[in-house]
Order: structure tokens, then sequence, then C-alpha cells
């Protein structure tokens, strides 16, 4: 049974930089599919920040490019978002999810993390 | 980017009524949209992908349909467990975007 685990801190100050991992369990990242971040903010909806292939290609969206970095570790079969220059608008449940590609992906986010909260302020 | 809408925002419904959501999309996504079921504290559940398949251990009372821009979420008879928030989602091209959301309440 495939399982994603999100982990990091719960508290960041702005402007610093916020560092979440997530822990893949059941399947090696090695062998496929694309690992995305996605987050929710307080009473909003619901935003995918970025992905990375199994082979370390990264696709991100433009409204956060310019502060957003998701690597992998394949050593530990994990996964890692992070986003610099945080500001409150930042504050959000961060979930990691599976998917099969990025574009043209008839399979959308079949396994998600529980979410992480992450709350910016100083 | 490809903007998603969904109405209603919110309805209210009984136990056994049967409910629609609709999901739109401001260009075609051909048939490239999700369906996701959250409820609070937990992490989103896909129910159903590429607009029609039925995720493996998702009720058939779940049903999705439509191609092009429009799309439907089918609830045919509500349980007590399906009072949550719907989300439609594109998946044609980056960025990937959702839908606003669609919450479901008892009446």
């Amino acid at each position: 049974q495939v399982q994603l685990q999100e982990s990091g801190p719960g508290l960041v100050k702005p402007s610093e930089t916020l560092s979440l991992t997530c822990a893949v369990s059941g399947y090696s990242i090695s062998s496929g599919y694309y690992w995305g971040w996605i987050r929710q903010s307080p009473g909003k909806g619901l935003e995918w920040i970025g992905s990375i292939s199994y082979s370390g290609n990264t696709y991100y969206n433009p409204s956060l490019k310019s502060r957003v970095t998701i690597s992998v570790d394949m050593s530990k079969n994990q996964f890692s978002l992070k986003l610099s220059s945080v500001t409150a608008a930042d504050t959000a449940v961060y979930y990691c999810a599976r998917h099969e590609r990025v574009e043209y992906d008839s399979s959308g986010y079949d396994i998600w993390g529980q979410g992480t909260m992450v709350t910016v302020s100083s | 980017d490809i903007q998603m809408t969904q109405s209603p925002s919110s309805l209210s419904a009984s136990v056994g009524d049967r409910v629609t959501i609709t999901c739109r999309a401001s260009q075609s996504i051909r048939t490239y949209l999700n369906w996701y079921q959250h409820k609070p504290g937990e992490a989103p559940n896909l129910l159903i992908c590429a607009a029609s398949s039925l995720q493996a251990g998702v009720p058939s009372r779940f049903s999705g349909s439509g191609s092009g821009t429009d799309f439907t979420l089918t609830i045919s008879s509500l349980q007590p467990e399906d009072f949550a928030t719907y989300y439609c989602q594109q998946s044609y091209t980056t960025p990937r975007t959702f839908g606003p959301g669609t919450k479901v309440d008892i009446k």
C-alpha cells in the first residue's frame, strides 16, 4: 500500500524559507509517476504548487515559480518542497500527492498525504 | 491558465437526494477532468478521473460525465458520509488547476 507523509516545521517566519518533505512508502519513487505539492490556504481552494518526475524533471506553477524548488532524494525515497521569501499569504495546509503525468493526465492525484499545516508568522 | 468554475458553490440536501454538481473549464480540456471529495482534516479523495472513470473502492452512486468544457458529478442517492466539499481539477495542461469547490451540507 502506497503511503505519503509530509513533515516539516509548522511555523515559519516571514521572509524565510518554508521547507517540507514527503516520505513515500510502499513504492519506489525511482520506478515512475510524478510527485506533486498542493496547498490549501484557510478558507480557500486547492492550488497546485509543482511536481517532480521520477527522473527529476520539475514543473512549477508560474504564480510561484520564482520562489519554489522541488527536489527528490532517491536514497531516502522522499521528495521535498522549498518555498522562499514566505509571507502570511503562504499560510496553508500543504499536501503531497502522486500522479501519472503532468499534462494529458488521465489519472488525477490518486494518493495523497494527510497534509501539514504551515503558518507564516513572526 | 485554464480557469475552472463550479456551480453551485454550496447546496443543502437530504439523505437520499440526487445531487448534481457542474464544473466548467475556460477552454476545452477534452476529458482530462478529475473529481475529489474533501472532508475537514482529511486529505482529498479521488472519486473520478478522466471525467467518468470511477476510482476503485468508490461507491457506484458517484458518477461523472462530460467532455470539452462542461462536466457533471452526480451522486444518485446522497448518504450521510457524502457531506463534504467536492472539487473538480483539470489535468490537461499546466498549471494544473482546481475549481473553487462545492460544499454539500445537510438540509
